[in-house]
């Protein structure tokens, strides 16, 4: 088992629905990355979380310590939203180390 | 600011050859790391470095070296090219534990 997964997997919406992107870790965390991989591969690193809330224009990503679990939501979706969303963990003890999940693969639909 | 620069973009290698690619930062960031990601998988880290002069191993370090003489460069050395080596590459920086920033990728296919 991975110590970070992701669901789904694979997601299409249509434009303008409200996406959820999920996050399960195995291990005690000092933060959870959310990332952004473009079509043409190129990584942007959207939030950096360690408890709450953080919203970054029509992006939320939400955190629950105790459950072990982090959610990115999108509200109003776009084509341009289309793109892979990666969720990273950095343990207690391995510093900036970052473990992966394996990512979601978003398509949203004119 | 370029951020994270990397060379080059594509590279097809045979078995055996060896290589460098090229990472460079301007963000004066002290923190630094390589990453492969094969197809269908989470990325790997392979090597990192807290500074200058300082480097450690990552979750998949078997065949590659690092070295990191300037705060600015971190190249990532593979000797021996194998097949199994064949992924994108991305290198990337953070001032200490923050956010961090990543290069464009470079595509090697080892044959």
């Amino acid at each position: 088992k991975n110590e970070v997964e992701q669901s789904p997997q694979n997601l299409t919406a249509q434009e303008g629905e409200f996406i959820t992107i999920n996050c399960s870790y195995s291990v005690g965390i000092s933060a959870l990355h959310w990332l952004q991989q473009h079509p043409g591969g190129g990584i942007v690193s959207l939030f950096m979380l360690s408890s709450g809330k953080k919203k970054h224009g029509r992006l939320i990503a939400t955190i629950n310590i105790q459950e072990k679990h982090s959610s990115l939501h999108i509200t109003a979706s776009h084509p341009r939203d289309s793109a892979v969303y990666i969720c990273a963990v950095s343990g207690e003890t391995s510093g900036s180390r970052l473990t992966f999940g394996e990512g979601t693969q978003l398509t949203v639909n004119p | 600011n370029a951020g994270v620069t990397q060379t080059p973009k594509f590279r097809i290698l045979k078995i055996g050859q060896s290589m460098t690619l090229q990472c460079t930062q301007d963000m004066n960031h002290n923190y630094m790391y390589w990453y492969r990601q094969d197809p269908g998988m989470g990325l790997k880290l392979i090597y990192y470095s807290v500074g200058a002069g300082i480097t450690d191993k990552g979750e998949v370090p078997n065949g590659y070296n690092v070295s990191r003489s300037t705060t600015e460069d971190f190249p990532l050395r593979l000797e021996l090219a194998a097949p199994s080596q064949t992924s994108v590459y991305f290198c990337a920086s953070s001032y200490s534990e923050g956010t961090q920033y990543f290069g464009p990728g470079t595509r090697l296919t080892v044959l």
